[in-house]
């Protein structure tokens, strides 16, 4: 069985300085990864996926995230944070034989000017 | 990539009543997921829906509170039945792509009063 830990329900920073929201996840099998995004009252966005090839996914707005299979994590960066980035951020893993997904707490964001 | 259509949109019920939700794809899907997510909570899967067998609940959901219709391969409903207060929240549909990534329908917001 899968699932995912969200190491910050909070995560305040910046703007301009980087961003780092962790997550580890736990998978019986090879897992594929995804960070997904949430802004207030919108639906979920897919920012970036892991699905075997490159350790280090790009994603849209400036995220990246690195598959690291010796820590079992997954953990979101960007280098300079913009105040549109305030929202809440799901790290989710899927072990690709069910297709079940599994949503991390998940990690608010909190852009300070 | 694939488009799904949720319907209602949102509702407010009375306590005690039933509201089914429906969920319609644009492709022909083996899985779909229905999903809840709880005021300022991440999301819960509540079951799997195959086509042609029952729906698989996860731990906490049962099949005479959440009963699953999955009548073809691109349509799919999920009743909430006899609906208290604590049973309001977003619910959202599910599927995913040949890329393993979740495509989700638009939600159904639920206020139960």
């Amino acid at each position: 069985a899968q699932s995912v830990t969200q190491l910050d329900s909070h995560v305040s920073v910046s703007e301009g300085t980087p961003v780092l929201l962790r997550c580890n996840y736990s998978s019986s099998y090879s897992p594929s990864l995804f960070w997904y995004v949430q802004h207030p009252n919108k639906g979920l966005q897919l920012l970036l996926k892991y699905t075997s090839a490159a350790t280090l996914v790009k994603g849209i707005n400036g995220f990246e995230a690195e598959f690291k299979k010796s820590e079992t994590s997954f953990h979101l960066t960007k280098p300079s944070a913009h105040m549109s980035d305030a929202a809440e951020y799901f790290c989710v893993v899927s072990d690709n034989r069910d297709d079940k997904i599994i949503f991390g707490k998940g990690t608010r964001l909190h852009i300070l000017p | 990539s694939a488009v799904i259509s949720q319907k209602p949109s949102r509702d407010i019920c009375q306590r005690g009543t039933s509201l089914t939700i429906q969920c319609q794809v644009d492709s022909q899907v083996t899985m779909m997921f229905w999903y809840r997510q709880q005021p300022g909570q991440s999301l819960t899967l509540i079951a799997t829906a195959n086509q042609g067998s029952e729906a698989t609940y996860e731990s906490g959901f049962v099949i005479d509170k959440f009963p699953i219709s999955r009548p073809n391969l691109t349509f799919s409903t999920l009743t909430v039945s006899n609906m208290s207060p604590e049973d309001s929240s977003i619910y959202l549909c599910s599927v995913v792509g040949g890329g393993y990534e979740a495509f989700f329908g638009q939600g159904t917001r639920l206020t139960v009063v």
